[in-house]
């Protein structure tokens, strides 16, 4: 049983648009939500992460949005370009340190 | 280069066997973990290890061992009771404590022909 439900499981972009992918979570424990990033063939890498105590980050053109009561996290791309084509993965972690992650979203940029 | 080195990129094993899959760190973490990856499933915890010579097990270690003898090394062995081995591996370290990095290695492909 998945701890973490993400959706949509694919979107497609046209390049400058906004990508949206949204996260939900039932285990309260959690208290550190990363989203990581994957390309075809290789190993997921950290994007950007949020902790709860704060309701937004932002790092370039990518964004979390995190609300606590709603045990809901969003990660917006904005301006997507060609090269953010991917596989991106939301996870929670607790006070046991092991990522749970979503089933990931395939984001498509069309140029 | 510091990071996580997985071998072999590209592995085949056939019905009924062992087969272990490497993985190597040098970023001197002491927390570890494999990851099983199959489509649109996300990926699903097998093994982790906080420390050298402990390890737990995850939420599908059924049909996988491991090992933890050494600081930089995580071999996973994925046996012949693992009813439906065909995935992507992956494994990743990190230091131990909360919102930490993990960091990945380029992954295995296992297949069972």
């Amino acid at each position: 049983q998945q701890q973490v439900k993400q959706s949509p499981q694919s979107l497609i972009v046209q390049k400058g648009g906004i990508s949206i992918i949204n996260c939900a979570y039932e285990n309260t424990a959690f208290d550190y939500f990363p989203w990581y990033q994957q390309f075809p063939g290789k190993g997921p890498a950290l994007l950007i992460a949020i902790r709860p105590d704060v309701s937004e980050k932002k790092e370039g053109r990518f964004t979390i949005s995190f609300n606590k009561s709603a045990k809901q996290f969003s990660l917006h791309i904005m301006d997507s370009q060609p090269g953010d084509s991917a596989t991106y993965f939301c996870a929670a972690a607790g006070d046991d340190y092991k990522l749970s992650f979503g089933a990931g979203t395939t984001v498509t940029v069309r140029a | 280069d510091g990071g996580i080195t997985q071998s072999p990129k590209y592995l085949f094993r056939k019905e009924g066997q062992n087969v272990t899959l490497s993985c190597e760190q040098n970023l001197n973490h002491d927390a570890m973990y494999w990851y099983r990856q199959d489509p649109g499933q996300g990926l699903r915890l097998i093994y982790y290890s906080q420390i050298v010579n402990d390890f737990q097990k995850g939420d599908i270690a059924e049909g996988y061992s491991v090992s933890r003898e050494k600081k930089e090394s995580f071999p996973l062995t994925v046996t012949s009771a693992q009813k439906n081995p065909t995935a992507f591996y992956l494994c990743a370290s990190s230091i131990p404590g909360m919102n930490t990095e993990a960091f990945f290695g380029q992954g295995t492909r296992l297949t069972v022909v």
